[in-house]
């Protein structure tokens, strides 16, 4: 079965000061990884995604995660914040599950809060 | 890149009635729809998997004579919530995958 665990439900960071999301999941079958965020009332965005390429994935905004295979973690970081990076960040996994089904997973979220 | 459209992107509907969500993919073909739920500051749950021509699969704990879904054609699913109740006001996300997965906006369903 797929599952994903998000670490922190909030995590808050002055301006300028890195970001670090923590993600770990779970697969039987080798998945693909996702980050989304979802601003107050809006839908979803892709920020990046990892699909056994790559381990270390770049994505949008300066938003970066890096594939640990041995950890099982895929967490998302980015050098700088910016008051405009607050929001909800979503770490998704997505692949067949033993039925031979598609299944995608999402986790419980982080809420981003960036201090001025 | 794929467009998912949802419409309406809001909805509010009196308890007892029932409401249609559309879910389409724009420029793609999705062989497989998925609905969502999302309540207010939680996490999005899968509420059922559409492939197109075949009946849904729903999530457990999902009532599949209360949320209707149709997958009719390679581009348009439809999510009908019958009978809503104020429970049921909710954002509500549609997902189409045509190798890769895409989602569409939501659409906030609120039930007096």
């Amino acid at each position: 079965a797929q599952s994903v665990t998000q670490l922190d439900s909030h995590v808050s960071v002055s301006e300028g000061t890195p970001v670090l999301l923590r993600c770990n999941y779970s697969s039987s079958y080798s998945p693909s990884l996702f980050w989304y965020v979802q601003h107050p009332n809006k839908g979803l965005q892709l920020l990046l995604k990892y699909t056994s390429a790559a381990t270390l994935v770049k994505g949008i905004n300066g938003f970066e995660a890096e594939f640990k295979k041995s950890e099982t973690s895929f967490h998302l970081t980015k050098p700088s914040a910016h008051m405009s990076d607050a929001a909800e960040y979503f770490c998704v996994v997505s692949g067949r599950d033993s039925t031979g089904g598609f299944k995608t997973i999402f986790g419980a979220g982080t809420r981003l809060f960036v201090k001025a | 890149g794929a467009v998912v459209s949802q419409h309406p992107s809001w909805v509010i509907c009196k308890s007892g009635t029932s409401v249609k969500i559309e879910c389409r993919s724009l420029d793609f073909q999705a062989t497989t729809m998925f609905w969502y739920r999302q309540f207010p500051k939680q996490s999005l749950m899968l509420m059922a998997t559409s492939n197109e021509g075949s009946k849904a699969t729903y999530e457990q704990g999902v009532e599949k004579d209360k949320f209707l879904i149709n997958h009719a054609s390679l581009t348009l699913s439809t999510l009908t919530v019958t009978s809503a109740h104020p429970e049921d006001s909710s954002f509500y996300i549609c997902s189409a995958r045509g190798g890769e997965q895409y989602f569409g906006p939501g659409t906030r369903l609120t039930v007096t």
